[in-house]
């Protein structure tokens, strides 16, 4: 049992280059999540999807797109990296809101040089 | 404008003893708060949570207490062990939407 599988582990990108993390879920799980945790900052919300083929805005979408390719896949993507996107990345998903808890994934370490 | 918000960024707690984890809150839509706790290279993994409808939830070691007139909850652990010793989160998700929010996190640090 899986759980919540992020790719790669860790990426260094340069300035303008594009890139997207995957992620996938083995629960069945409706919701699927992309944060981000940088120093000070907490784990912010980049974008959500309530349940297949939809989407949300979190916190801090900016510079950031998202495709939920079936109910398993959640990918991001970064269409033009920025220094300011250096951070750990993590995917989470949960059953439904009702009273159910998010499940993580181990993160993506980004650098943007 | 942090939603959720953990003013403590660290505290330390002698093993043995009560540790008391604070979290403060702004929007009043919140009904469902959660406590997860992070240690280095890993991903957040789920303590405990609580409904709007509760003022307090226990889970072992772990209790969670919610003030909803003060837009507050502390999740205590008693007694501290130094395998506590984390970053822990509160979240916390607005009324019926999807989204789930986090704080800053606290450094919790218990020594012997």
């Amino acid at each position: 049992n899986a759980g919540v599988t992020q790719t790669p582990k860790f990426q260094v990108l340069k300035t303008g280059q594009s890139m997207t993390l995957q992620c996938a879920q083995d629960m069945n799980h409706n919701s699927m999540y992309w944060y981000r945790q940088d120093p000070g900052m907490g784990l912010r919300l980049i974008y959500y999807s309530a349940s297949e083929g939809t989407t949300d805005k979190g916190e801090v979408p900016n510079g950031y797109n998202v495709s939920r390719l079936n109910k398993r896949e959640f990918s991001l993507r970064l269409e033009s990296a920025a220094p300011s996107q250096t951070s750990v990345y993590f995917c989470a998903s949960r059953r439904d809101r009702l009273g159910s808890p998010l499940h993580f994934g181990n993160g993506t370490r980004l650098t943007v040089t | 404008d942090q939603q959720v918000k953990q003013n403590s960024p660290s505290l330390s707690v002698q093993e043995g003893r009560i540790s008391i984890l604070n979290c403060d809150y702004t929007n009043s839509m919140f009904d469902y708060f959660l406590w997860y706790k992070k240690y280095p290279a890993e991903g957040p993994t789920f303590l405990i949570s609580i409904s709007s409808i509760k003022d307090k939830n226990e889970d072992g070691r772990f209790t969670v207490f919610l003030n909803k007139s003060a837009k507050h909850l502390s999740l205590h652990i008693v007694p501290s062990q130094p395998g506590d010793s984390a970053v822990y989160f509160c979240a916390a998700s607005p009324y019926n939407t999807d989204k789930l929010i986090f704080g800053t996190g606290t450094r919790l640090q218990v020594f012997p």
